[in-house]
């Protein structure tokens, strides 16, 4: 079955870039997503980004998808302690809009 | 500002109560999930509902029971409360494939 993965933890300092990665291995994927969990909060939807484009811009966040790797990534540049969170990817392969989620990845910022 | 409102936010309630945990949305999705969320962050899909008097579960086996009688109101209904099903319950709707809108969540203690 569909299967997105990645990595649980990632530290950064304020001000610097911060760069979260998610493999997926469904290849009909035709959606991907990021969203945000504060503690003790839902989820938030950040930005998605459609299966034939190659990159994305919203402000501080940079989506990155590389189709052929199944790769997606999401840079937060000048990174805040306001950021910290966990971020989850997701992607849906437009057969009844259910998504599949990774494990999420715990980002901490220090100061 | 939350187009998915889930009550209660937080209930700590005894072994054996039977307990209902609210979901509604005003956005007129067709579809809505409930997701069981454990402290290990990972979300996992318990139940879901593509419209009116439509319910499926989801990936993860759950004790639990939803119905969707209304398009705006989905209710999960755990008939007798274990300390087992201690977790963090979240609400999402959805429109095509603009992604989820999740609700705040509700936090669950069963003692």
């Amino acid at each position: 079955g569909e299967d997105v993965e990645q990595s649980l933890f990632l530290s950064v300092r304020e001000g610097d870039s911060s760069v979260i990665n998610c493999t997926y291995t469904d290849s009909s994927s035709t959606y991907l997503y990021w969203y945000k969990q504060e503690p003790g909060a839902g989820l938030q939807l950040l930005t998605y980004i459609f299966s034939n484009m190659d990159m994305k811009q919203d402000q501080r966040l940079t989506v990155l998808l590389n189709k052929k790797d199944k790769h997606l990534s999401l840079r937060i540049a000048d990174t805040q302690t306001g950021d910290s969170a966990i971020y989850f990817c997701a992607e849906t392969n437009n057969q009844g809009g259910k998504l599949i989620f990774g494990q999420g990845t715990e980002l901490s910022v220090k100061p | 500002e939350a187009d998915i409102y889930q009550t209660p936010r937080y209930l700590v309630i005894g072994t054996g109560k039977k307990i209902t945990l609210e979901c509604s949305q005003t956005m007129g999705h067709d579809k809505m999930y409930w997701y069981q969320q454990d402290p290990g962050m990972e979300l996992h899909l318990i139940h879901y509902s593509y419209g009116v008097n439509s319910t499926e579960k989801g990936d993860l086996s759950s004790e639990s029971t939803v119905s969707r009688i209304r398009t705006e109101h989905f209710p999960l209904t755990l008939e007798s409360a274990r300390p087992s099903h201690t977790s963090q319950y979240l609400c999402a709707s959805s429109e095509r494939n603009y992604g989820y809108t999740f609700g705040s969540g509700t936090r669950l203690t069963v003692v």
